[in-house]
């Protein structure tokens, strides 16, 4: 089975800063790795898929890169409600599996 | 917008079966993916399990033993056991909507959660 892992577990970061987020896996899943974000007490919600498509609604300000083994969740300029916890994805046709997530605390 | 609502007990015995329920509105359960997933308090998302809109059914290989997944058209909606439960399992449990986006396969749509606690 496909692992994710995320990098870093845990960010600190400030409004404003531009930060990013890595998820690497254990093997080549060419660009089918989706992000999305939770919030304390609520359901993930769905940002980017694909790699890089944003999904309808999501904020110019996230973006996504990469392909094969590695890719980025990037978020420009944070805004207060950005502080949240992200997880890579991704979902074939066997297994479905997430990244550990990444906690992002205002500084 | 389709909606997901879980439901059942909020506590379990250990050694006793996890029973849930979730209901779909607002949308067809006949079409699709539809999916288990768990988060411990303070811990991370895990997939327990999934079944497409023909019947077909995919497990965690980490709880396959324990798990059944299955959906009931009729009544749309989509039922989980998980048996001999221990306090381990004490998570939040979500149901979630897969589909295909441009290709790619992705949660849509999420349930709001529902705690179950795992005690005597």
């Amino acid at each position: 089975d496909i692992r994710l892992t995320q990098s870093p577990s845990f960010l600190s970061a400030s409004v404003g800063d531009r930060v990013t987020i890595t998820c690497r896996a254990s093997q080549d899943i060419s660009s089918d790795l989706a992000w999305c974000q939770q919030k304390p007490g609520k359901a993930p919600n769905l940002l980017i898929y694909g790699a890089l498509i944003l999904q309808s609604g999501v904020p110019s300000r996230f973006s996504g890169r990469g392909s094969g083994t590695e890719f980025t969740l990037t978020i420009s300029s944070l805004q207060p409600e950005d502080f949240a916890t992200y997880y890579c994805q991704h979902l074939n046709t066997n297994s479905y599996t997430f990244g550990q997530g990444t906690k992002l605390e205002i500084k | 917008q389709v909606q997901l609502q879980e439901s059942g007990p909020g506590l379990v015995k250990p050694s006793e079966t996890l029973s849930l329920t979730c209901t779909v509105s607002r949308g067809s359960i006949s079409s699709h993916y539809w999916t288990w997933i768990r988060q411990p308090p303070g811990k991370g998302l895990e997939w327990i399990a999934y079944i497409s809109y023909s019947g077909g059914t995919k497990y965690n290989p980490s709880l396959k033993s324990r798990v059944t997944i299955s959906i009931d058209t009729s009544k749309e909606q989509l039922s989980l056991k998980l048996s001999s439960v221990t306090p381990a399992d004490t998570a939040v449990y979500y149901c979630a909507r897969a589909a295909y986006y441009d290709g790619y396969k992705v949660f849509d749509f999420w349930g709001q959660g529902t705690l179950v606690t795992v005690s005597s």
